[in-house]
């Protein structure tokens, strides 16, 4: 299997402009995730869906992001208007395991990472 | 609520000296996991480790070993006989058994492994 893949892997854009990325879950895993990662803040969870569901969206920082995962193998997280303070590393994120308790939790296997630079 | 605490920012060692990462949790739950992820230089986050709560047996994998006590809910990590390549960022990570999948990660502690 490819892993995760996530495009672009790097994005540099000016404030105001939309920026889409993109995630392709390892085919299989029915938990999507997405994490950002920055030198302040750490890596802290932005959404994760469930089958295609998204099941804890507290991380989504405010209104401009949002994100979608219209099927099992494809997902994406859009940010509009972009400002500078969004520059950071995104995480896409897929594990084998679902929400029921029980049935016990294996590891999130992640992506590259897209490195975005909001100027 | 769910908190990791990596107290150790950076550490710096020779190689071939030993090297514990210490990490400390928090969790109301009685079913939670434990994780130990790196990440190198090249920015990837790479799985290393999962402990369930229900098992305290410590883990030795390599060079790599992992002392996991519930009595002081800490989950430490031990890199015997360093090397240049173990030079990354580490972070230990939570998530509780209920619904959420959640992943909460600690600040991380840098290492770096001099020749």
């Amino acid at each position: 299997d490819a892993g995760v893949i996530q495009s672009p892997r790097h994005e540099v854009t000016e404030m105001g402009q939309e920026v889409t990325l993109r995630c392709k879950p390892i085919s299989g895993h029915n938990s999507l995730f997405w994490y950002r990662q920055t030198m302040m803040r750490g890596l802290e969870l932005l959404i994760y869906f469930n089958n295609n569901v998204p099941i804890d969206d507290s991380g989504m920082p405010e209104d401009r992001f949002s994100a979608k995962m219209p099927n099992a193998s494809f997902s994406t997280l859009k940010i509009q208007p972009s400002e500078p303070r969004d520059s950071a590393v995104y995480f896409c994120a897929s594990s084998p395991l679902g929400v029921a308790r029980g049935q016990g939790r294996t590891e999130a296997f992640f992506g590259q990472g897209t490195r975005l630079t909001v100027v | 609520a769910q908190k990791v605490t990596q107290a150790q920012t950076e550490i710096s060692v020779v190689e071939k000296e030993d090297v514990t990462l210490d990490c400390v949790y928090e969790t109301r739950d009685t079913t939670y996991y434990l994780f130990w992820y790196k990440q190198p230089p090249s920015g990837e986050l790479v799985f290393l480790i999962r402990r369930n709560s229900f098992d305290e047996q410590n883990e030795i994998s390599g060079r790599y070993s992992w002392n996991f006590q519930k009595s002081t809910s800490s989950f430490n990590f031990t890199i015997t006989a360093s090397q240049v390549v173990d030079s990354a960022v580490y972070f230990c990570a939570l998530s509780e058994g209920g619904g959420s999948e959640k992943l909460v990660f600690g600040k991380g502690t840098k290492l770096t492994v001099n020749p």
